[in-house]
């Protein structure tokens, strides 16, 4: 079946430095792969979405890659801030049902001073 | 637009009784997605609607589980009867149809089933 896996652990870092996160799937050949932020009591809100058939998309401060080989994708924030702490989702295009999506669980990012 | 609006927000209600949850999608949006949200499960896909019609009800849980979209401003999801099982946070999503596009979420409404 299909699976989505995100890192269910925490990632600390210090204000500044780069954050990294992982998404990896299984049993998946995605056409486009999404990235969402979701604040505490909040729903999630769409950051960046990238096509198969792309490696790398920037926006700001935010990099996505995708690798289809590997069946992953890296989400990168530069200079982090406390204010980017949150929980962020990577999503994919569902097979069954074309234009909804599959969610990871997420991983959970905080940004200390 | 005032985006995805959700009601009610919080819900509290006992085993056994009928719970309805509301959507109004953003206007010019023809793809509504109803999902949960539970610390087990994740975001959970539970059906989606294109222009009104269910295309995928595959992650509806139950018989006890229905969704409509009447029209393309409005869309309700029904629980009878609720359990507590049932409890968690519920969110509606719409977005363009008819290829990659972002979906827009609304703030969910919190259910808690006794």
């Amino acid at each position: 079946s299909q699976k989505i896996e995100q890192n269910s652990e925490a990632l600390n870092i210090q204000e500044g430095k780069t954050a990294t996160l992982t998404c990896n799937y299984t049993n998946y050949s995605p056409a486009y792969l999404q990235w969402y932020r979701q604040d505490p009591g909040r729903g999630p809100v769409f950051l960046l979405l990238i096509r198969e058939n792309e490696k790398e998309k920037r926006k700001e401060r935010l990099k996505v890659t995708f690798d289809t080989t590997l069946k992953q994708s890296l989400f990168h924030i530069t200079a982090s801030q406390p204010a980017d702490s949150a929980t962020y989702l990577c999503a994919l295009d569902n097979s069954n049902s074309g234009y909804a999506l599959n969610f990871g669980k997420g991983t959970s990012l905080l940004v200390t001073p | 637009d005032a985006g995805v609006i959700q009601s009610p927000r919080h819900e509290v209600t006992e085993m056994g009784q009928e719970v309805t949850l509301r959507c109004k999608p953003i206007s010019g949006h023809n793809s509504l997605f109803w999902y949960r949200q539970t610390m087990m499960r994740g975001l959970e896909l539970l059906i989606y609607f294109n222009n009104n019609v269910p295309i995928d009800d595959s992650g509806m849980p139950e018989d006890r589980f229905s969704a409509k979209m009447p029209n393309a401003s409005f869309s309700t999801l029904k629980i009878q009867p609720s359990e507590p099982r049932d409890s968690a946070v519920y969110f509606c999503a719409s977005s363009f149809a008819g290829g990659a596009y972002e979906q827009y979420f609304g703030p969910g409404t919190r259910l808690t089933v006794t």
